[in-house]
């Protein structure tokens, strides 16, 4: 089955400071897609970073950044010097693109920033 | 402005009551998705689209149905036999180019209460 599991239903960060989020995944294909998506009060889905798998080098988006490591089927975010605006629900998902570009969602990491 | 309209932003459906949910992108987009998100987790996909007139359906389609009669345009309708209806429903849409998987960018989405 195609999983996907946040193990952190709540995380917690000092604005400023950096947190990592994580991200595990399940699936037998070997050509597929990682997003980090967020989500906040207004429940606007807004794409934060994606990845390829094909590329080892680890994609960065300004202050967000992941590790990727495909073997392990892992794929943590790491959000540098947190801003009050960054607190949202998280979501990590993946895509395979012979299934019709479906997503597949995690349950959501819900991150608050303390000033 | 290029984008994803959802309407209404709130909808409530008595029971037996079909109601159908709109949603648009002027985004020239070919292929098209609807989501469900309940409380406290992810999303999963009802239907999706990847070019007018062909849909599929997702993992979770049993009482909703869909259309896609022009390319910018992808109604879900909540049918009498989706027995809990109650979440919150987001559509999406992505370009598909050969061999790259697009990302997906998603509309406000719409909240449907059962009287």
């Amino acid at each position: 089955a195609q999983t996907v599991t946040q193990s952190q239903p709540e995380m917690s960060v000092q604005e400023a400071e950096t947190v990592t989020l994580s991200c595990t995944y399940d699936t037998s294909e070997s050509d597929y897609y990682l997003f980090w998506y967020k989500q906040p009060p207004s429940r606007q889905m807004i794409l934060v970073i994606r990845q390829e798998a094909y590329k080892q080098q680890n994609a960065t988006e300004n202050r967000f950044s992941v590790n990727f490591q495909k073997a392990a089927k892992s794929f943590s975010l790491k959000i540098s010097d947190s801003q009050l605006g960054d607190a949202a629900m998280y979501f990590c998902a993946y895509s395979v693109y012979n299934q019709g570009g479906k997503l597949i969602f995690g349950q959501g990491t819900e991150l608050s920033v303390k000033p | 402005d290029g984008g994803i309209t959802q309407s209404p932003k709130y909808l409530f459906r008595k029971e037996g009551q079909n109601v159908t949910l709109s949603c648009e992108q002027n985004l020239n987009h070919d292929a098209m998705y609807w989501y469900r998100q309940d409380p406290g987790q992810g999303l999963r996909l009802i239907y999706y689209s990847q070019i007018v007139n062909d849909f599929q359906k997702g993992d979770i389609a049993e009482g909703y149905s869909v259309s896609r009669e022009k390319k910018e345009s992808f109604p879900l309708t909540v049918t009498s036999a989706q027995k809990n209806p109650t979440a919150f429903y987001l559509c999406a849409s992505s370009q598909r180019y050969a061999a790259v998987q697009e990302t997906q960018y998603f509309g406000p989405g719409t909240r449907l209460l059962v009287l």
